[in-house]
């Protein structure tokens, strides 16, 4: 079974606009981790968030979690066409073994 | 290889044969992971080994689904007598070490069982 909800569960832009994307998990983590999956290809890590970290920022990326919430969000700024992919979260429980418990994903279109 | 590296990309079997899908690790990473992806829907763990040991086997979904790495780098995946719902996308991961570190995922093996 998955972990949590992504919400929404599809987005349209217009390149240039910002898109965020929300995660809600259901049990205690050591780390969230997003990943970006281009149509019929494999997944591919973008950005980890510890759980003693509130935010981070990579490139066009930025990450928050909220650990008292159980969510997380994806603000990738500035869209472009090469960002139109699925957007997965996936955590990582403490003490195991790095098995990933994956939402079902948001699925983004950045128009032209 | 460069990255994980899986095969074939496609399989189609018919109901009730047999199926071996197979994973090559980035060279040196300790923990191998397999998952699999229905369609529209996100990974679900399958199996985990640390080198040649399965340390984690609590996602394969029946005793049809068996899975080694003997010699701690290739893992094979196998399906025996397939079924229609076990039709998906199988993916495998690697990484470094075990814990908490990204992993790298191959470009998956779309299984069709008609």
């Amino acid at each position: 079974s998955q972990q949590g909800e992504e919400d929404p569960q599809a987005l349209s832009i217009q390149e240039g606009e910002n898109a965020t994307m929300n995660c809600s998990y259901k049990t205690s983590i050591n780390n969230l981790q997003w990943y970006r999956q281009n149509s019929g290809r494999g997944l591919v890590h973008l950005i980890l968030i510890r759980s003693n970290e509130r935010e981070k920022h990579s490139g066009r990326l930025r990450v928050t979690l909220d650990t008292s919430k159980k969510s997380s969000s994806l603000l990738i700024t500035a869209s472009r066409a090469a960002d139109t992919a699925s957007y997965f979260c996936a955590t990582a429980t403490s003490g195991n073994t790095g098995k990933l418990i994956f939402g079902q994903g948001t699925t983004l279109q950045v128009k032209p | 290889g460069a990255g994980v590296s899986q095969s074939p990309r496609y399989k189609v079997a018919k109901r009730g044969q047999d199926v071996a899908l197979r994973c090559d690790p980035i060279s040196g990473h300790v923990s191998l992971f397999w998952y699999q992806q229905a369609l529209g829907q996100g990974p679900e763990f399958l199996t985990y080994f640390q080198n040649e040991a399965q340390l984690d086997k609590s996602g394969l979904p029946s005793d049809r689904f068996f899975a080694e790495r003997p010699e701690g780098s290739v893992s094979t995946l196998k399906i025996q007598r397939t079924q229609q719902e076990d039709s998906a996308v199988y993916l495998c991961a690697s990484s470094v070490k075990a814990g908490y570190t990204e992993a790298f995922f191959g470009q998956g093996t779309r299984l069709t069982v008609v």
